[in-house]
C-alpha cells in the first residue's frame, strides 16, 4: 500500500537560518506531489507542485523553493527563513492521472522566531 | 478561474443531530469534487469526492454529499453527529486547467462544533 513521510514533525527556527523539510512516497511510481502551507489553522495555499523529477511549478513568488531529485521525494527549502514563513506545512500526493483525491502527510509545523 | 467557498467559518451541532456543512464551487466544465477532514495538528483525511454519477456520494465515517449542478453546490451532510467529527472540514475542486498538475484548490474551511 501506497504511504507518505513527512518529516521532521515540528521545527522552531531562528529567523535567517535555512530550511529543508523533506517528504517521501512509497508504494507508487511517478506520483503527482505538492507542498501547502496553512497559516492560521485555516485556509491551504498551494505552494509547489511537481509532475516529475526535476519539473517543479510555483505556484506563489515567495522566500522558498522546491525540489524533486528522485521520483518520490519532494523537498521544501529556504536559504534565509522569515517569521512570516511560521506555519503549518503539507506534503501531499496523487496518482498521476488518477481520478483520486490527495493523500496528505501527517505535515511539519514550522515556527521562525 | 475555478474557486470554491464555503460560506460558514464556524457549524455548531448538538450530538445525534444532522448535520450540514456547506460548499458552492465554481468551475468551467465539470467538477471534480472532494470533501477533507483534518483533526488539530493533522494532515488533511480524504472524506469522499464527486466525480461523475449519481448526486449522492457516500464517504467514511457515515458522510454523505450531495452534488447539485444547477445550485453549484456540494453540501456535506451527516444524518447524526458524533462529538468525535467536531474538526476543520474543507471542499476543494480540482483545477482542470491544461498542465496544472490535477492541483486541488481548497475552501478556507468550516470548522464543526458538536456538543454533547
Amino acid at each position: 500500500s501506497q504511504t507518505i513521510h513527512q518529516w521532521p514533525a515540528t521545527l522552531v527556527q531562528p529567523v535567517g537560518s535555512p530550511l529543508s523539510l523533506e517528504c517521501t512516497v512509497e508504494g507508487t511510481s511517478n506520483p503527482n506531489l505538492y507542498w501547502y502551507r496553512q497559516a492560521a489553522g485555516r485556509g491551504l495555499q498551494l505552494l509547489f507542485y511537481s509532475v516529475g523529477i526535476g519539473q517543479i511549478s510555483s505556484e506563489v513568488p515567495q522566500n522558498l523553493s522546491a525540489s524533486r531529485p528522485q521520483d518520490r521525494q519532494f523537498i521544501l527549502s529556504s536559504k534565509k527563513l522569515l517569521l512570516s514563513d511560521s506555519g503549518f506545512y503539507l506534503c501531499a500526493w496523487r496518482l498521476y492521472r488518477s481520478n483520486y483525491g490527495y493523500t496528505f502527510g501527517s505535515g511539519t509545523r514550522l515556527t521562525v522566531v | 478561474a475555478q474557486s470554491v467557498a464555503q460560506p460558514e467559518d464556524q457549524v455548531n451541532v448538538a450530538e445525534g443531530n444532522p448535520l450540514t456543512v456547506k460548499c458552492t464551487y465554481s468551475v468551467s466544465g465539470n467538477p471534480y469534487l472532494f470533501w477533507y477532514v483534518q483533526y488539530p495538528n493533522r494532515g488533511l483525511q480524504f472524506l469522499l469526492k464527486y466525480i461523475t454519477g449519481d448526486n449522492l456520494v457516500k464517504g467514511s465515517y457515515g458522510f454523505e454529499a450531495e452534488f447539485n449542478k444547477s445550485q453549484t453546490s456540494f453540501h456535506l451532510k451527516k444524518p447524526s453527529a458524533l462529538v468525535s467529527d467536531s474538526a476543520l472540514y474543507f471542499c476543494a475542486v480540482r483545477d482542470m486547467g491544461r498542465n496544472q498538475g490535477g492541483k486541488l484548490i481548497f475552501g478556507q474551511g468550516t470548522e464543526l462544533s458538536v456538543k454533547p
